[in-house]
Order: C-alpha cells, then sequence, then structure tokens
C-alpha cells in the first residue's frame, strides 16, 4: 500500500500569509496526487488535481506542485474562505489512499 | 451541472446489512470510475472502494474486502454499495466520489447496538 505523510498536521496563519502544505508518498505516485479543502460538516472539494492542475473555479490563490514521492500545496495568500482542511490524495494504485489532513487556522 | 445524492443511510445494529446509492446527474455516468469514501465523525478520509466505468473491474480496501460490494447501473445512473456483516467500526458518513473531482454530500451509517 502506498503510504501518504501530509504535513503539518495543523497550522495557524493570518490573512494574507503564504502557506504551503507538504505531501510524501512511500513509493511513486507521477503526478496522479490530488488535494482537497473540506470544512466542517461539507463534502471535499477538489482543489487540485493531477499534482499541479487547477479546477475551474478555484481562486488562483492556491497552486500545486510535485512528482514522484513529493508534493506541496500553496496558498500564495490566505483568505478568510481558506479556513478550513486539506487533504492530499493518491488515485496511482490501490488501495487509494489520502493523507492524514492539515487544519488551517486563523491566528 | 454535476450532482450525486446519495441516499441509504441508517442506523444498524452489528452483524447487520444496508444498501447505500448514488444517483448521479450532469454527466455521462458511463464514461467515469466512481468510488465510495467514508469519514469517521471529526476524522479523516478513508477509500472504500472503486469500480471501473462498465462495471467489470473493482477494488476494495482491505478493511471492507469481502463484506462490501460495488455496484452499478449504467442505465439507471444510480452506484450502489451494498454492505453486509456491518461493524461498529464501520460507522462513518459515505461519499459517492465521480473520479477524483466531484463528491456527494454524504450519507450517514451508524453501527451500534
Amino acid at each position: 500500500d502506498i503510504q501518504m505523510t501530509q504535513s503539518p498536521s495543523s497550522l495557524s496563519a493570518s490573512l494574507g500569509d503564504r502557506v504551503i502544505i507538504t505531501c510524501r508518498t512511500s513509493q511513486s505516485v507521477i503526478t496522479n496526487l490530488h488535494w482537497y479543502q473540506q470544512k466542517p460538516g461539507k463534502a471535499p472539494k477538489l482543489l487540485i488535481y493531477r499534482a499541479s492542475s487547477l479546477p475551474n473555479g478555484v481562486p488562483s490563490r492556491f497552486s500545486g506542485s510535485g512528482s514522484g514521492t513529493e508534493f506541496t500545496l500553496t496558498i500564495s495568500s490566505l483568505q478568510p474562505d481558506d479556513f478550513a482542511t486539506y487533504y492530499c490524495h493518491q488515485s496511482h494504485s490501490p488501495p487509494l489512499t489520502f493523507g492524514g489532513g492539515t487544519k488551517v487556522e486563523i491566528k | 451541472e454535476v450532482q450525486l445524492v446519495e441516499s441509504g443511510g441508517d442506523r444498524v445494529q452489528p452483524g447487520g446489512s444496508l444498501r447505500l446509492a448514488c444517483a448521479v446527474s450532469g454527466f455521462t455516468f458511463s464514461d467515469y470510475w466512481m468510488h465510495w469514501v467514508r469519514q469517521d465523525p471529526g476524522k479523516g478520509l478513508v477509500w472504500v472502494a472503486r469500480i471501473n466505468s462498465d462495471g467489470s473491474s473493482t477494488s476494495y480496501a482491505d478493511s471492507v474486502k469481502g463484506r462490501f460490494t460495488i455496484s452499478r447501473d449504467n442505465a439507471e445512473n444510480i452506484l450502489y454499495l451494498h454492505m453486509n456483516s456491518l461493524r461498529v467500526e464501520d460507522t462513518a458518513v459515505y461519499y459517492c466520489v465521480r473520479a477524483s473531482d466531484n463528491w456527494g454530500q454524504g450519507t450517514l451509517v451508524t453501527v451500534s447496538s
């Protein structure tokens, strides 16, 4: 099974801060790595697909990079709507796996 | 607009069975692989099962293998999850997911005596 290590598990940041979340996989997933945002009581929402692609409607302050086993999600300037939990997810091979999540809170 | 609407969540006793359904609209269902993902209350996301576009291939998490069955009806645009021998640890919100992009709102399964 492909293990996912997401860090940090939580962070406190201020509006306008640059935030970086990392995800490492135990073996290469090429670019089959996706990022989701989840708010309490809601379903996850796709933020980045295939490591670096932005779906329609997702603000350009979100970006993703990486390939192989190391990936990052960057929020260039944290906005009020961005306080949420973020998950990485590999769809390269079953069993598909998720990172443990990063909770982004207001400092 | 892509829509995925889960139903069938309920409270059931350990050892019981349940069938979840996910009705989809707004896209060509038969073109997409589909997944079930669950989330324990207040915890992280766990992939449960997936099925390919024509239903000929399935994969399962080890924790549900032999107890859960994923299936689909491409004529009716419905994804199913048949859950047998339910355990307390299967308690979770179950999400229907299209490929890796669109998620339903989830349906709550509670396994408790």
